[in-house]
């Protein structure tokens, strides 16, 4: 089966400007995440969706993360400014249910730079 | 309030030779439990998953790991290294709801041939 599909793989920005990623996750997947993971760190919620509606985004910094899964299937993660310390991995994850995390599926994520 | 501590950040074995990745967890009640391993350039992928079952686990590529609760531990195993064990591994925990992750600060494994 195809696995959780995100892009792009790399950006490279400078602060200030803005960035968007996409992830489509596994078909039936009714659950997406995503996280944030720092150079050295483990990986951190950013945001939990089931279906369209968002299940959890308190560690979202909702003064400039912001993010969407308007039709229940794939989503977008948007940055408006990016500051330095946005440099991270971003991780899009989907499970069938989020009854049933540990069964996450990742995509490859994408890497961010700010410069 | 939930959390792992990955004990080692790095770890080196040759290959042949048992591997250990060292897990504690703190919960408030009884927790699930998951090894992921991050290959570089590649995505997440669930090697093993407690969820107060048996309380010895087995996994994908030979790995397993031991839930105690006296000891708090979800350490993983592993009888012989391969080179293709080189790689980021997380310890995880899960709510109560089994709705978010709590991620560890992972091992770097190392294959020496």
């Amino acid at each position: 089966e195809a696995g959780v599909a995100q892009s792009p793989r790399y950006k490279i920005i400078e602060k200030r400007q803005s960035v968007a990623f996409w992830c489509n996750p596994i078909s039936g997947h009714a659950t997406l995440y995503w996280y944030q993971q720092i150079l050295g760190q483990g990986p951190k919620l950013l945001i939990q969706f089931q279906n369209n509606g968002v299940v959890d985004d308190s560690q979202l910094p909702k003064d400039r993360f912001s993010a969407e899964r308007l039709k229940g299937v794939d989503s977008t993660l948007k940055i408006q400014p990016a500051k330095l310390e946005d440099s991270a991995v971003y991780l899009c994850a989907s499970s069938l249910s989020f009854m049933r995390v540990g069964e996450a599926f990742f995509g490859q994520g994408t890497r961010l730079t700010v410069v | 309030a939930q959390s792992v501590t990955q004990l080692d950040s790095h770890v080196s074995v040759s290959e042949g030779t048992p591997v250990l990745l060292r897990c504690n967890y703190s919960s408030s009640y009884s927790p699930s439990l998951f090894w992921y391993v991050q290959h570089p350039n590649k995505g997440l992928q669930l090697l093993l998953k407690y969820t107060s079952a048996a309380t010895l686990v087995k996994g994908i590529n030979g790995f397993e790991a031991e839930f105690k609760k006296s000891e708090t531990s979800f350490h993983l195993t592993k009888p012989s290294a391969h080179m293709s064990d080189a790689a980021e591994y997380f310890c995880v925990v899960t709510t109560n709801t089994g709705n978010q992750f709590y991620f560890g600060t992972g091992t770097s494994l190392t294959v020496i041939p």
